[in-house]
């Protein structure tokens, strides 16, 4: 079945450093793909998103592509702040009822 | 608007207890989920509904039941809990279907099950 697989383990780093999550997926189709933000003690919010391949999803300086190709959707911010620091999560819909299948999560530590 | 929020934030329950955790959005969303986040594990589906008096089940749905009876409210209940039902819980609303549209999440209920 379709699901998302994010790179083990937390990321540290410095400000104004430059953050790459990796994220792929297994799906028969072509969903949409999401990558949702969890500020500590808050619920998930969404940050992008792209619906069909070659898109670009962007907000706040964060990107990720749709690729088929390699079946990714790979988190890029080229400076990030202290305010990055975060959960981040990628997420594809499974089906029509916007059912949603998340990966594990990546704890995201920006030090000043 | 509120957007989704739940309550409690925090509940405390003894094995065996019953207790419904409350969802309400004031967003005129049709589509309703009810997700667990347990540490290092992501987001997993407990019960949808896709619109009032409509429910179903998602990943993980043993343990608990739900209810729709308004647009507005899906409250998720834990009948006999157990301490694997010690969680995170989260309720989310999308205004449609069509896998493009996004979840709008609440804060959250903190429960624990000793």
């Amino acid at each position: 079945g379709n699901s998302v697989t994010q790179m083990e383990g937390p990321v540290t780093l410095s400000e104004e450093a430059f953050l790459t999550i990796n994220c792929t997926y297994t799906a028969t189709g072509y969903p949409s793909l999401f990558w949702y933000v969890q500020y500590p003690g808050e619920g998930l919010q969404l940050l992008l998103k792209a619906t069909k391949a070659d898109d670009k999803g962007s907000n706040k300086g964060f990107e990720a592509t749709y690729r088929k190709e390699t079946t990714s959707f790979h988190l890029e911010k080229g400076s990030v702040q202290v305010s990055d620091s975060a959960v981040y999560f990628c997420a594809l819909t499974l089906d029509e009822n916007n059912r949603l299948a998340f990966g594990k999560g990546n704890q995201v530590v920006v030090i000043p | 608007n509120a957007g989704v929020t739940q309550t409690p934030k925090f509940r405390i329950l003894k094995i065996g207890q019953s207790m419904t955790l409350q969802c309400t959005q004031d967003m005129n969303h049709n589509y309703m989920y009810w997700y667990r986040q347990d540490p290092g594990m992501g987001l997993k589906l407990i019960y949808y509904s896709v619109g009032a008096g409509i429910t179903d089940k998602g990943e993980v749905p043993n343990g608990y039941n739900v209810s729709r009876s308004t647009t507005e409210d899906f409250p998720l209940r834990l009948e006999l809990a157990a301490p694997s039902q010690t969680s995170v819980y989260f309720c989310a609303s999308s205004y449609g279907g069509s896998g493009t549209y996004e979840q709008y999440f609440g804060p959250g209920t903190r429960l624990t099950v000793t």
